[in-house]
């Protein structure tokens, strides 16, 4: 079955960058979506189709996807982005989440 | 809006059953394509089940054969039957909308979850 890895923390300044980064065998020829998850609270979909943002996300968050890595940047991190983020792609008719990484704002 | 409201999850014992609901509301129910996704205490998220819009279902390793998915579309709704339950199936059960792959003019697409319930919450102890 396909797998999804992603660095189990990371830890950022406010203002700084976040990356977030997702492995997987060709991940660059899948749609790779990412989730924010905050403590007690249900996931909320963050970029979709590798670089999409829904309404309502600020710009800060962008996604790209190339090769075997998928990368969720965090630009100018706040305090509120402190949470666990997951990537997760479709493959051979199953749903994959990636392992999820917690941001910590130091 | 959109909405999604999972119930029916408790406690059961090991090897007993049990059914989870998920009711919409906000959008057109029969178009999309719905999952159930959970998360045990303190771990990652894993899919677990989809249903189409046209009722084609799949299942995830660790729940084939014990859960079942289905849906109503004129209540709005979709449901897991879970059966032979395990102490590992303790999880916060999601409804979400999304997921599958449908292709439309020789493109196929991966919809995203876009809408999650807050989950329900389901233990398996004796």
């Amino acid at each position: 079955s396909y797998v999804l890895t992603q660095a189990p923390s990371v830890s950022v300044a406010p203002g700084e960058t976040a990356r977030i980064t997702c492995g997987g065998n060709d991940i660059g020829s899948k749609d790779v979506h990412w989730y924010q998850q905050k403590p007690g609270q249900a996931p909320i979909l963050l970029i979709y189709y590798n670089s999409d943002r829904p309404s309502g996300i600020p710009e800060r968050f962008s996604g790209s996807n190339s090769g075997n890595t998928a990368t969720l940047t965090i630009s100018r991190v706040e305090a509120g982005d402190e949470a666990d983020y997951y990537c997760q792609v479709w493959d051979n008719s199953s749903e994959v989440f990636g392992t999820g990484t917690k941001v910590t704002v130091l | 809006q959109v909405q999604l409201v999972e119930s029916g999850g408790g406690l059961v014992k090991p090897g007993g059953s049990l059914r989870l609901s998920c009711g919409v509301s906000g959008f057109t129910f029969s178009d999309y394509t719905m999952s159930w996704i959970r998360q045990a205490p303190g771990k990652g998220l894993e899919w677990i089940s989809d249903i189409t819009s046209d009722s084609s279902r799949n299942y995830g390793d660790s729940v084939k054969g014990r859960f079942i998915i289905s849906r109503d579309n004129a209540k709005k709704s979709v449901f897991l039957q879970m059966n032979i339950l395990r102490a590992e199936d303790t999880a916060v059960y999601y409804c979400a909308r999304g997921g599958g792959k449908y292709c439309t003019d020789a493109v196929c697409y991966t919809p995203p979850f876009d809408f999650w319930g807050l989950g329900t919450l389901v233990t398996v102890s004796s």
